[in-house]
């Protein structure tokens, strides 16, 4: 069965820290996709990035970037820059291949202090 | 554009009443997802549809939960009779072919269920 792990209940960082929010992943599909929610108090859930397992390039999207170690099984999540707004719960998700469904992790709260 | 649109926003019942919660998809998205949110259990995918058929609803906790979409731009999802442990925030999603590849998915507000 495919699983999606996230050992760190809650993390701090310092404004204009980089962050680091860890992502394991199990699975025996040869494709999958690895993505990353980032949910405010507010409650939306606003999807962040994706991974594809067979893409060479760690992905990018502005402040936000994915360490993927395939064979780790890791997909973290790098946040640079810290602001006050990314304050917020952020999950881990993985894309079954065979059903297209999404999985998540248990999620990380992360505080940025001023 | 409008986003997915969820209602009620809140919801308070006693335990044994029937509870709908209702959503409206993004206009030209085919695949809707109910996902259910507790401190416990975290996300879980309770039923997703694509144009408008069930695929995969193993996610349902049991019986007393049913979900249909009648068409394209409209879907519920029904407890009845409603119990304490039901009580969690229920979202609705959607997304497009291409969505499902990437993990895009389009959330609505969510709907906080309490059930007394």
């Amino acid at each position: 069965a495919q699983k999606i792990t996230q050992t760190q209940p809650g993390m701090f960082v310092q404004e204009k820290e980089a962050v680091t929010l860890d992502c394991t992943y199990d699975t025996s599909d040869q494709s999958y996709g690895l993505f990353w929610y980032k949910q405010p108090s507010s409650g939306e859930m606003i999807f962040l990035i994706y991974q594809g397992s067979y893409d060479e390039q760690n992905a990018t999207e502005g402040r936000y970037s994915l360490n993927f170690q395939k064979a780790r099984k890791s997909a973290n999540l790098v946040i640079s820059a810290s602001q006050l707004g990314d304050s917020a719960m952020y999950f881990c998700a993985m894309r079954e291949a065979n059903t297209g469904k999404l999985i998540f992790g248990q999620g990380t709260t992360l505080q940025v202090k001023p | 554009d409008a986003g997915v649109i969820q209602s009620p926003r809140h919801e308070v019942t006693e335990m044994g009443q029937e509870v709908t919660l209702r959503c409206k998809p993004i206009s030209g998205h085919d695949y809707l997802f109910w996902y259910r949110q507790t401190m416990m259990r975290g996300l879980e995918l309770l039923i997703y549809f694509n144009n408008n058929v069930p695929i995969d609803d193993s996610g349902m906790p049991e019986d007393r939960f049913s979900a249909k979409m009648p068409n394209a731009s409209f879907s519920t999802l029904k407890i009845q009779p409603s119990e304490p442990r039901d009580s969690a925030v229920y979202f609705c999603a959607s997304t497009f072919l291409a969505g499902v590849a990437t993990g895009e998915l389009f959330f609505g507000e969510g709907s906080r269920l309490t059930v007394l």
